[in-house]
């Protein structure tokens, strides 16, 4: 069965650190890969997708991820984090053989200390 | 605002009530979805819709019934539910069921008591 794993369940940063969450998922055919966030309260909300061409791409609010296709893995960077990045992040691949079905990690909760 | 709206935001219910959640959307997609989140769990996809019909049904017991009356509504009927039932039920839409982004509302927190 198609599965997506990502590593940390929670993640504490300063400001300014760098960030990197890692999601690595099963399928072995092609694949969409999306990246979800959750700011506290709010709903959920697309961070960046990938269907195609440059493997690195780049989302919204200074967030990038690279997908590499040997290590089944998509993570998700950004090079200094803000207090505001404060949220859950969820990684999403989907089969292209599945019209809708996105198979969602467990999330992470990222926390940034001020 | 994402052009999803869900009412009501909370709901409290007992085991033998029988209450409807509604999700609205104004983004004119054809596709929609409900979603349930669990704490510490990956969202579990429970319905899509794509215009008009049901065309996903993963496993969800049947005191949950969907409905979807036009391509704007989306309802999810629940009755003689239990308390693991208690969740946050998410709704969601995209333009199709292909690989466009999904556009959530902000969710019923459901507590079954």
């Amino acid at each position: 069965a198609q599965s997506v794993s990502q590593h940390n369940h929670h993640v504490i940063l300063s400001e300014a650190a760098s960030l990197e969450l890692g999601c690595n998922y099963s399928y072995g055919g092609t694949v969409n890969l999306f990246w979800y966030v959750q700011y506290p309260g709010q709903h959920l909300q697309l961070l960046l997708k990938y269907f195609s061409g440059d493997p690195l791409v780049k989302g919204i609010k200074g967030f990038e991820a690279e997908f590499i296709k040997s290590k089944f893995s998509f993570n998700l960077r950004k090079p200094s984090v803000q207090w505001s990045d404060t949220a859950e992040y969820f990684c999403a691949p989907r089969s292209v053989d599945s019209n809708y079905q996105l198979i969602w990690g467990a999330g992470t909760k990222l926390i940034i200390k001020p | 605002e994402t052009g999803v709206t869900q009412t009501p935001r909370h709901l409290v219910m007992g085991m033998t009530n029988k209450k409807s959640l509604k999700c609205e959307q104004h983004l004119g997609h054809n596709a929609m979805y409900w979603y349930k989140q669990s704490a510490k769990k990956p969202l579990e996809l429970m319905f899509v819709y794509s215009l008009e019909e049901r065309v996903e049904n993963n496993s969800v017991p049947s005191r949950f019934s969907p409905e979807c009356p036009n391509s704007s509504h989306l309802f999810l009927h629940l009755h003689t539910l239990q308390p693991e039932d208690s969740a946050l039920y998410l709704c969601a839409n995209s333009q199709d069921g292909l690989a466009y982004e999904q556009y959530f509302g902000p969710g019923t927190r459901l507590t079954v008591t």
